[in-house]
Formats: structure tokens, sequence, C-alpha cells
């Protein structure tokens, strides 16, 4: 079946844009997260989605940063007033989620945010 | 909240023999510890995962070892070979949280 997709692939953006990063996660799939990947690092948390409960925000760097996901789908990431080190690819994954046991996390292809 | 701490941050290796990679963590309440290998410019992608409840795990040529007391899991990988050649990250979930805690990652080597 279809896989965790996200959209654009790429975008590049000024300094001080705002930008929309969408993710489609897998048919079925009740938890949505969002992670950071800067150039040769790590996975960074960014925000959890789970069913219809309060996303956990935790991971957000700032309040530039801030997401939705309407309908318990599709989730949208949005970075307001872009910073050039807000350049990274930003991963989404999604899963099951059943109750308290985690899940296998699936992961989109990402997008590659490049700010001038 | 949870903190994962992987080693060695690169790992070089004659392919043919093993590579180990190891992960402590902190949150003795996770439960669940997926590792996932990235290639470059790629998706981070599940290879093996496992739960508190077992101690180890083997698929083909990867292993997974998990010491719950001390608090941390390994990654095996025997006759290694160039395909091997990635970014390795380690992950603790479950518990008290519900998204995972991943390690910095180690980028594997694999010279023929």
């Amino acid at each position: 079946g279809a896989g965790v997709s996200q959209s654009p692939s790429n975008k590049v953006t000024e300094k001080g844009k705002d930008v929309e990063l969408r993710c489609d996660p897998i048919s079925g799939h009740t938890a949505l997260y969002w992670y950071r990947q800067s150039l040769g690092q790590g996975l960074e948390f960014l925000i959890y989605f789970q069913g219809n409960s309060a996303p956990d925000k935790s991971g957000l760097p700032s309040d530039r940063f801030s997401a939705e996901r309407t309908g318990g789908s599709v989730s949208t990431l949005t970075i307001q007033r872009t910073q050039q080190e807000d350049s990274a690819v930003y991963l989404c994954a999604s899963s099951l989620a059943l109750g308290l046991t985690q899940e296998t996390q699936y992961f989109g292809p990402g997008t590659r945010l490049l700010v001038l | 909240g949870e903190n994962v701490e992987q080693h060695p941050s690169t790992l070089s290796v004659q392919e043919g023999d093993s590579a180990v990679i190891k992960c402590t963590y902190s949150d003795s309440a996770s439960n669940y510890f997926p590792w996932y290998k990235q290639e470059l410019g790629k998706r981070p992608q599940l290879i093996i995962d496992i739960r508190s409840n077992v101690g180890e795990k083997k698929d083909q040529r990867i292993a997974v070892t998990l010491n719950k007391t001390a608090k941390h899991f390994s990654l095996h990988i025997t006759e290694t070979q160039p395909e091997d050649s990635a970014v390795y990250f380690c992950a603790a979930g479950g518990g008290s949280q519900g998204n995972l805690i991943f390690g910095k990652g180690t980028k594997l080597s694999v010279k023929p």
C-alpha cells in the first residue's frame, strides 16, 4: 500500500517568509510525528499527534513553529518568519500507536527546506 | 524526559567483519527500542526492533540485544557487506511518552 508522503520534496524560501509543509500518513495510522534533521545530524523530535488527543508540542524549538492535523489524517507543519537556521530536512512519520504500546514508525521521504 | 546516547558516532570495518553499535537510555519505563538505517539522501527505514519483554532478537545478519537492568541495547551486524554502509539510529519509546527519542546516529562504513 501507499506509504507516508510529504510535499513539497524541496522548498527554497527567503528569510522572513512563512512556509507550510504537508504530510499524508499511512491510511489508518492514528499517530503522526514530525522530526527535523539538520545536515549530518540526528533526528530531532518536534511534535506528535495521537488520535483526537491534544498534540505533544514539547519538541517545537520556538513559537514560530506550529502544526495541525485536520480530520485525524493530513498534517501541516508551519514555520513563520523563517530563519536560516531552520534549513533542514523535515521528516514526517506515522504509526498505529495502539494505546500505550509504541508501534513501528514509518517515515516519509522528507521535505528539504533551504532558507536563504 | 528520555535521553538516548549512541556510540560510536563513526565506525569503519572491513567487509566480512562484525559491527556493533551501542545505545543507552535513561527512562526505565521505555519499552520499545527500534533501530533505523538511513542511506544517504533517503528516509530512515526500520531494520529491527525489540520490546522490553525479550532480551535478544535476530533477523538474518542483524541482531539486537537489550539489557533492561543496565538500560542499554546494542545492534550487531555480522558478515558486513558494502551495502550495509549507512547511518544507523537507535531509539527508545513507550513508557511515559508517546514519541521516540533517537540517538545521534552512527555512520557505518564497510570497506570492500
